[in-house]
């Protein structure tokens, strides 16, 4: 079975910081990765995901996440915070060979960016 | 498009009563979702669908049950709800199954008294 694993549930940075979110998973084998993120009282909303070819791979609003295979993790970055970054971000993992339309789920990352 | 579309927004129950709570899509997606969501836990899949007339259960099915006759709507029905299903219920769909990510819906917000 798969599990995901987010360090930290709570995150500040100031304004213009580094933003570093992490995630770690545990698979047999390495799953699709993904990163959501959900402002409050919406929806998640797909910020990056991860399948095959380059591990470093870039999402919207310049959030870019690198897949270490040998360290099983999938760390969400961004060189300098906005103020709209604020939200929770949860990272997600899929079975590459069920292939259900289904994901589990890290329990989530609250970003605070501070002016 | 509208995307996926969840109804209602709120919702708020007593002990013993049942619901649907309604989900569509206009994507053409095969592969939808249910998810619950509790602060501090992330979400957790409650059934899925890989295309209409096939569902199956997640990992917290009991107490809800869906069906899948067209491939735009998959509703989830309560059927004595419970206090602890006090959450935050997420519809999701997908074109292509796992590798492309989920569209989430806007989530319906239900309170069991």
């Amino acid at each position: 079975a798969q599990s995901v694993t987010q360090l930290g549930s709570h995150v500040s940075v100031s304004e213009g910081a580094l933003v570093l979110l992490r995630c770690n998973y545990s698979s047999s084998v390495p799953p699709y990765l993904f990163w959501y993120v959900q402002y409050p009282n919406q929806g998640l909303q797909l910020l990056l995901k991860y399948t095959t070819g380059a591990t470093l791979v870039k999402g919207i609003n310049g959030f870019e996440a690198e897949f270490k295979k040998s360290e099983t993790s999938f760390h969400l970055t961004k060189p300098s915070a906005h103020m709209s970054d604020a939200a929770e971000y949860f990272c997600a993992v899929s079975d590459r060979d069920t292939n259900a339309g289904k994901s589990t789920f890290g329990d989530g990352t609250t970003l605070t960016v501070k002016p | 498009n509208a995307g996926v579309t969840q109804t209602p927004k709120f919702q708020v129950l007593k002990t013993g009563q049942s619901m649907t709570l309604q989900c569509a899509q206009d994507m053409n997606h095969e592969y939808m979702s249910w998810y619950r969501q509790d602060p501090g836990m992330g979400l957790r899949l409650i059934h899925y669908s890989v295309g209409a007339g096939i569902t199956d259960q997640g990992e917290v099915p009991n107490g809800y049950n869906v069906s899948r006759s067209t491939t735009e709507d998959f509703p989830l029905r309560l059927l004595s709800a419970a206090p602890s299903q006090t959450s935050v219920y997420f519809c999701a769909s997908s074109y292509a199954g796992d590798r492309d990510g989920q569209y989430f819906g806007p989530g319906t917000r239900l309170t069991v008294t």
